[in-house]
């Protein structure tokens, strides 16, 4: 099955600052998602972006698919402490194959 | 809706004991998951069932677990017997349809002795 690969693994920035994690992934995909994980919590959905998609919005969160990379980023801009969270990417392909999460990168934003 | 509903929230028990994990996924969704998730593993995909038939159960570790999902609106997970390894915190999520938008419960957190 398809699985993203987040990076980094650990991000540590100051609140205002944005924060951009990348995922790659390693076969065509139908769509990719990206997940926030608070501590001790389930995953929350943040954003799904489909294959013919190039860029998504939602608030702060902006989201880019690059296929011929096989890669996609999150930014999150002008931070704050409640960001504070582990982002996971989960990249889903056609038939059969559904989403699988990596590892996550841990952010921390310094208030 | 109140959303994917997990019980227990959290479990303690004895080596050896039955453990048994309830989900109760969004109504109208037809697609359910069970992950477990430790520090060394990360996130793992257990089992997932479409239309309450197992699909892939490729994640199951071993005999020990074993997964069901009498009905739409209900699903467990078993472990007989537990072990300490087992120490995780298992989540369920559903979806409309297996590629699309996970709901994730609150997560039961086990802990075997």
């Amino acid at each position: 099955s398809q699985q993203g690969e987040e990076d980094p693994q650990a991000l540590s920035i100051q609140e205002g600052e944005n924060a951009t994690m990348n995922c790659s992934y390693k076969t065509s995909i139908n769509n990719l998602q990206w997940y926030r994980q608070n501590s001790g919590r389930g995953l929350v959905h943040l954003i799904l972006i489909r294959s013919n998609e190039r860029e998504k919005h939602s608030g702060r969160l902006r989201v880019t698919l690059d296929t011929s990379k096989k890669s996609s980023s999150l930014l999150i801009t002008a931070s704050r402490a409640a960001d504070t969270a582990s982002y996971f990417c989960a990249a889903s392909s056609g038939g059969s194959y559904i989403p699988t999460f990596g590892r996550g990168t841990s952010l921390i934003v310094h208030p | 809706d109140a959303g994917v509903i997990q019980s227990p929230r959290h479990e303690v028990t004895e080596m050896g004991q039955e453990v048994t994990l309830r989900c109760k996924p969004i109504s109208g969704h037809n697609s359910l998951f069970w992950y477990r998730q430790t520090m060394m593993r990360g996130l793992e995909l257990l089992i997932y069932f479409n239309n309450n038939v197992p699909i892939d159960d490729s994640g199951m570790p071993e005999d020990r677990f074993s997964a069901k999902m009498p009905n739409a609106s209900f699903s467990t997970l078993k472990i007989q017997p537990s072990e300490p390894r087992d120490s995780a915190v298992y989540f369920c999520a559903s979806s409309l349809a297996s590629q699309e938008t996970q709901y994730f419960g609150p997560g039961t957190r086990l802990l075997v002795l």
